[in-house]
């Protein structure tokens, strides 16, 4: 099936420091999803967005919706230790009904 | 509590045995999902349901069996055809079924699924 592409495919960071991840597309999509997951555990939405150049924020979290509709960009700043987890996008193509998912993110912070 | 409910936590499945996975949800979402996660790797999609006594298989369905006979429940059974049944298995539902934007999908704690 068709996946995203999604980097990096993990992170090593201080606390405090800010993160960046990206999901890019060869399909333009109508809705963008982050989620977030942790050990054994079911992801957990964290940010949707519908259009394209929409900019989101969530507490300490942002996301954006490309221009291009190809791809989408999640930032969180200041990073603290529950921050660990699995961060996934998910992007829909227009018409469709199905959701596909990015191979994750490994976000690990360091105290 | 609203929420999406999946049963067991943990699930041992012998060689030729078939296994029952529950999905249950108290959010009146006329959607639901089934999807396997392997390490490494994004979700794949077994089977869906956009409303009750309707289903459709996903990227990923031989082997796999559903039913949806009520709204909130949507099993998903594991059956002896599926070689490779290790994995962690993700029940989600969505308010608005099909192609609208309000379609977002929301997950279960999920179950883990190996073989003994």
């Amino acid at each position: 099936g068709q996946q995203l592409n999604q980097s990096p495919q993990s992170m090593f960071i201080q606390e405090g420091e800010d993160v960046s991840m990206n999901c890019t597309s060869s399909s333009i999509f109508n809705t963008w999803l982050w989620y977030k997951q942790d050990p054994g555990e079911g992801p957990v939405l964290l940010i949707a967005l519908y259009k394209a150049g929409e900019l989101t924020s969530n507490g300490r979290l942002t996301a954006q919706f490309g221009i291009t509709r190809k791809d989408s960009f999640l930032n969180i700043s200041a990073s603290i230790p529950s921050d660990v987890g699995i961060y996934f996008c998910a992007g829909r193509v227009s018409g469709t009904y199905k959701y596909i998912f990015g191979t994750g993110t490994r976000l690990k912070v360091l105290a | 509590d609203g929420g999406i409910t999946q049963s067991p936590k943990y699930l041992f499945r012998k060689e030729g045995q078939n296994v029952t996975l529950s999905c249950e949800q108290n959010l009146n979402h006329d959607a639901m999902y089934w999807y396997r996660q392997d390490p490494g790797q994004g979700l794949r999609l077994i089977y869906y349901s956009q409303i009750v006594n309707d289903f459709q298989k996903g990227d990923i369905a031989e082997g796999y069996s559903v039913s949806r006979e009520k709204k909130e429940s949507f099993p998903l059974t594991v059956t002896s055809a599926q070689k490779n049944p290790t994995a962690f298995y993700l029940c989600a539902s969505s308010s608005h079924a099909g192609t609208g934007l309000k379609n977002i999908q929301y997950f279960g704690a999920g179950t883990r699924l190996s073989v003994l």
